[in-house]
């Protein structure tokens, strides 16, 4: 079956540190890969996408590529602020499945200091 | 343009007890989604609508009923609670990426 796994957390680095936040994945078919992010008290915003295999998603200095060779979708930033605070998601969608429902990873928590 | 609106934003029930969550969307979308969020586990879908009319079942539909009468709106009923459905609740609605709402805080006691 399709799945998510992520690095779990909670994560906590100093402000203008370099984040990763390590997703490795399981699908059949042709995922489409996702990373939502959740501030505290609101739903999930998407942050960046990638539809194919060595597409890069890039978004508020956030970056991920999607490697087929390692079914990974790893999340990187090269200076994070106190304001990325937040839980990060991974996800991944196949059309025509269930209505290409999303499956979610358990989430990683970060958390910037000044 | 509100995008996607969840009412009641939280809501605490007693065992046995049914209530039903709303969710409205202004998007057009056809797709729409109901998922719950636990500790540790991301979000699980519970169920979902391709179009008006139609529903069909995700992974956790136990406990749970739902009903699209049309494109806007899309219900989450629980017929009688347990604390096993204390959870955060998250409709969505997809075009080529899911847009989710706020969410319901709900606490079954």
């Amino acid at each position: 079956g399709n799945s998510v796994t992520q690095m779990e957390g909670p994560v906590t680095l100093s402000e203008e540190a370099f984040l990763t936040i390590n997703c490795t994945y399981t699908a059949t078919g042709y995922p489409s890969l996702f990373w939502y992010v959740q501030y505290p008290g609101e739903g999930l915003q998407l942050l960046l996408k990638a539809t194919k295999a060595d597409d890069k998603g890039s978004n508020k200095g956030f970056e991920a590529t999607y490697r087929k060779e390692t079914t990974s979708f790893h999340l990187e930033k090269g200076s994070v602020q106190v304001s990325d605070s937040a839980v990060y998601f991974c996800a991944l969608s196949v059309l025509y499945n269930q209505g290409g429902k999303l499956i979610f990873g358990q989430g990683t928590e970060l958390s910037v200091k000044p | 343009n509100a995008g996607v609106t969840q009412t009641p934003k939280f809501q605490v029930l007693k065992t046995g007890q049914s209530m039903t969550l709303q969710c409205a969307q202004d998007m057009n979308h056809n797709s729409m989604y109901w998922y719950r969020q636990d500790p540790g586990m991301g979000l699980r879908l519970i169920y979902y609508s391709a179009s008006e009319g139609t529903t069909d079942k995700g992974e956790v539909p136990n406990g749970y009923n739902v009903s699209r009468l049309n494109k806007r709106e899309f219900s989450l009923r629980l017929e009688s609670a347990a604390p096993s459905q204390t959870s955060v609740y998250f409709c969505a609605v997809r075009q080529a990426e899911q847009f989710f709402g706020p969410g319901t805080r709900l606490t079954v006691l």
